[in-house]
């Protein structure tokens, strides 16, 4: 069974711009997360899709959106980037509504210049 | 607020020596605690859970108890190798309004030498 993917693996934008980051999760898992990875924070839980609604979300700002489709795959969008910005974005999938364990994609690794 | 404490500094040990690494927490009531295995530059692989009714866990050389009077979980890992080199994360989570977000400690980072 494919594991979780992530596109794109790298990207650079500039502060200001806008960015979409694309998830799709292991086949049949309808949750999705998302997270902020860097290192100074560690992994912070940005939100969670569940059949195309959002769960859960964490403490960031309105800048950062998400959404899920019907195919579980997910979209994250960040406007406005900031130097800030910069870090690790990983998606993780699980299957059911108790997303006891969760697959990580190996993320998107963007820099805000 | 609700805080998961893991050792920052790496713990460095021989091959063939067993690594325990460390999770502490406090203002926490977890139904569950899990332990994932990050590469550099890669997600995080899912490794173990131990639920809150559970002292210990085992699969093949790992080994995770947890104790929820003193709020810690401590991972084993016996018979190290070079490729068990990685950081290691704790994260928490209990059922919240039917959803489970769990919550991550920054990592422990193990160095096992030849």
């Amino acid at each position: 069974k494919a594991g979780v993917t992530q596109t794109p693996r790298y990207l650079i934008k500039t502060r200001g711009q806008q960015v979409t980051l694309s998830c799709s999760p292991i086949s049949g898992h309808r949750s999705v997360s998302w997270y902020q990875q860097t290192p100074g924070q560690g992994l912070q839980f940005l939100f969670e899709y569940f059949s195309e609604t959002q769960r859960n979300k964490g403490n960031f700002p309105g800048r950062f959106s998400g959404r899920q489709f019907s195919n579980s795959r997910s979209e994250m969008n960040v406007s406005t980037l900031e130097l800030g910005d910069s870090a690790l974005y990983l998606c993780a999938s699980s299957f059911g509504q108790t997303s006891y364990e969760q697959y990580f994609g190996p993320g998107t690794r963007l820099t805000v210049t | 607020s609700q805080k998961i404490e893991q050792n920052s500094e790496a713990l460095n040990i021989q091959e063939g020596k067993t690594a325990t690494l460390t999770c502490n927490y406090t203002n926490y009531s977890p139904a569950y605690l899990q332990w994932y295995r990050q590469d550099p530059g890669r997600g995080p692989v899912f490794l173990l859970l131990i639920r809150e009714n559970e002292k210990e866990k085992r699969k093949e050389r790992l080994k995770v108890t947890f104790d929820t009077t003193l709020k810690q979980s401590l991972f084993h890992i016996t018979a190290s190798q070079p490729a068990d080199s990685a950081t290691y994360l704790c994260a928490l989570g209990g059922a919240s309004g039917g959803s489970y977000i769990p919550t991550f400690g920054r990592g422990t980072s193990l160095i096992v030498h030849p």
